[in-house]
């Protein structure tokens, strides 16, 4: 894998609580996508950004949630007052450029908990 | 809309064994297929993918073909090592990369 990090790898929150999940690109890459897995399901898109730029927020729960790109530092996604059924796994995913499949490049994943 | 319907895992199969993974898909127009693969401890990364109908996907001595008459992009191998030992994930796209639609993933694992 080509290096995209996201932090925390776990992440247990109580109800009501917010959830910051962090993604560093590749170097260099100005695209970012966030993907969520419910349990027993498949990735599902959220939103796409490019550098300091909502592109594509089609897949974002209208409330609670935002995600941000800024120019300096990681991309961040934002889950205000959690509740149970946020419970999932987070998935951001980076590219040089928009549209070319082979240079997608995925982290690890936040595995977000709410008690 | 669109949607992946992936074979059910967990899959455990034996070293050197025959593999096949089942992807069927509902989609409009003409989508680009994939397969990624999430090692351990690892992100999802492409295994291989095939854009339009009849196109074979292969890499790492896995083989993948477009079928549209019977919607399906079907994961094989011939022989499968404990390396391999991985989740699958089949997913289409109709848009690019921001709009990828995913498959709810196999776990396959191999015992030597």
């Amino acid at each position: 894998n080509a290096g995209v990090m996201q932090n925390p790898r776990h992440l247990v929150r109580r109800r009501g609580q917010e959830a910051r999940l962090r993604c560093s690109p590749v170097k260099g890459h100005s695209h970012v996508y966030w993907y969520r897995q419910l349990p027993e399901e498949g990735l599902k898109f959220m939103v796409y950004l490019q550098k300091e730029n909502i592109i594509d927020e089609s897949g974002m729960p209208k409330e609670r949630f935002s995600a941000e790109f800024p120019k300096e530092g990681p991309s961040i996604l934002r889950i205000q007052q959690v509740v149970r059924g946020d419970s999932a796994a987070y998935f951001c995913a980076s590219s040089p450029l928009a549209g070319i499949d082979e240079k997608l490049f995925f982290g690890s994943g936040t595995q977000l908990s709410v008690l | 809309g669109d949607s992946v319907t992936q074979m059910e895992g967990p899959v455990t199969l034996s070293e050197e064994a025959f593999l096949t993974i089942n992807c069927t898909y509902t989609a409009t127009g003409y989508p680009s297929l994939f397969w990624y693969v999430q090692y351990p401890g690892e992100g999802l990364q492409l295994l291989l993918k095939a854009t339009k109908a009849d196109d074979k996907g292969s890499n790492k001595g896995f083989e993948a073909t477009y079928r549209k008459e019977t919607t399906s992009f079907h994961l094989e191998k011939g022989s499968v090592q404990v390396s391999d030992s991985a989740v699958y994930f089949c997913a289409l796209s109709n848009f690019g990369n921001e709009k990828l639609t995913f498959g709810t993933g196999t776990r396959l694992t191999i015992i030597p």
